[in-house]
């Protein structure tokens, strides 16, 4: 079975620092890993998405997530944030006929 | 349509009323998923269907939940008797391929059980 593990269910950065916001997978198959952000009462949009190729992932809104296999990682980043990125951020794994989430980390920007 | 479509945004129900939330998957798209976010947890994976069939149920209640996906009409899932715990934001989402590359996700219906 494959499942998700966002460490730290709240993360607080100043406007302008990097935001770093983790995510380990557990998969017995090649994962398809994905970042969405959901912000308060809206549905999910999706901010990046790792299937094969470049292990280093750019999304929208200056996102990125770089894949490593060795610690079964794929963290998002951003250099810069902006209050506009306050929001959910939810990290998930494909397989074919499922799709997990992870509990979720919320990100709050002060200015 | 270009987007999921989720009816109704917000729905109240008291307890032991049904509830029937509708969701309608992207146009060519032939998969449909239904989750349940429930608070800030984890979003529970409940059933899929390719077009009008059954793909993958076995996130579903056995009792009082269940959904379809006809032809031509929206995709829906339907609570009996509705308890407190079934309060949640139920997301939908439709994909064009089996292994749910990309999802796309609909804004979800927000059930409150009262």
């Amino acid at each position: 079975a494959q499942s998700v593990t966002q460490l730290g269910s709240h993360v607080s950065v100043s406007e302008g620092a990097l935001v770093l916001l983790r995510c380990n997978y557990s998969s017995s198959v090649p994962p398809y890993l994905f970042w969405y952000v959901q912000y308060p009462n809206q549905g999910l949009q999706l901010l990046l998405k790792y299937t094969t190729g470049a292990t280093l992932v750019k999304g929208i809104n200056g996102f990125e997530a770089e894949f490593k296999k060795s610690e079964t990682s794929f963290h998002l980043t951003k250099p810069s944030a902006h209050m506009s990125d306050a929001a959910e951020y939810f990290c998930a794994v494909s397989s074919p006929r499922d799709m997990r989430f992870g509990a979720g980390t919320r990100l709050t920007v002060k200015p | 349509g270009e987007e999921v479509a989720q009816t109704p945004k917000h729905l109240v129900r008291g307890e032991g009323q049904k509830a029937k939330l509708y969701c309608a998957p992207i146009k060519g798209h032939s998969y449909v998923f239904w989750y349940q976010q429930v608070l800030k947890n984890e979003f529970k994976f409940l059933i899929s269907f390719q077009n009008e069939n059954v793909f993958d149920e076995t996130g579903m209640p056995k009792e009082r939940f269940s959904a379809k996906c006809l032809p031509n009409s929206p995709c829906s899932l339907e609570i009996q008797a509705t308890k407190l715990e079934d309060s949640a934001v139920y997301f939908c989402a439709s994909s064009q391929q089996q292994g749910n590359e990309k999802l796309f996700f609909g804004s979800g219906t927000q059930l409150s059980v009262l």
